[in-house]
């Protein structure tokens, strides 16, 4: 079974240019998470969807970050107009709630690494 | 106060050392809890996860205390592939999971 994929792994772009980041979640899963990590930092919660729909965005940094998840399968997270703080490591995420349990566990795509120069 | 707080580190240990990592969390409506571990420059990968008081993987032990919101790990002969940074991750179900900021392990030969 594929795992959480990534794409791009690696992406260096100008201040100011656009970057797209795209993740396909495990298969069947619901949930699908984006985190940050930037140099020296722990790993920030950005947002939450369930399957197409935000269940909590309240880490986006700000409003030049939109993350979309048509049709609840890939989900993109794009940033524009890039700025040298963007830098860091974009991991997606997914999980699927086990009902009645009220477990999941998390697994994490290798990451996108994005550096603004 | 952060969410999820763990012990700051490094922790440098020789081979075969025994190791313990210390982690809480302040929402005592946390229901999940896991140990992640993440090498250098590479995604987070489940090492353990808690659900009840506790359990063992091989030389891995991880202990919960919801009353004291408390989570802990052991590494008992510890080997040079175990270097890397374990991460406390605490979930609420339905929510989000949250992050510890990462212990660093380094074992040395």
């Amino acid at each position: 079974e594929a795992g959480v994929t990534q794409f791009p792994s690696h992406s260096v772009i100008e201040k100011g240019q656009t970057v797209t980041l795209r993740c396909d979640p495990i298969s069947g899963h619901d949930n699908l998470y984006w985190y940050r990590r930037v140099m020296g930092k722990e790993i920030k919660f950005l947002l939450h969807f369930v399957k197409e729909s935000k269940q909590d965005e309240s880490g986006m940094p700000n409003n030049r970050f939109l993350a979309e998840r048509t049709g609840g399968t890939y989900s993109t997270l794009k940033v524009q107009p890039a700025e040298l703080e963007d830098s860091g490591v974009y991991f997606c995420a997914s999980s699927q709630d086990i009902p009645g349990t009220g477990r999941n566990t998390i697994y994490f795509g290798e990451g996108s690494w994005l550096t603004v120069v | 106060r952060k969410e999820v707080e763990q012990d700051p580190g490094p922790f440098n240990v020789p081979e075969g050392a025994t190791v313990a990592f210390n982690c809480t969390y302040s929402n005592s409506a946390s229901q999940s809890f896991f140990w992640y571990r993440q090498d250098c420059r590479k995604e987070p990968k489940l090492l353990m996860s808690v659900y009840s008081s506790g359990n063992e993987d091989g030389r891995f032990t991880a202990q919960l205390n919801r009353a004291s919101q408390y989570i802990s790990l052991l590494i008992r002969d510890s080997k040079l592939s175990d270097s890397a940074t374990y991460l406390c991750v605490v979930n609420y179900y339905g929510q989000n999971f949250v992050f510890g900021p990462g212990t660093r392990l380094s074992v040395l030969p």
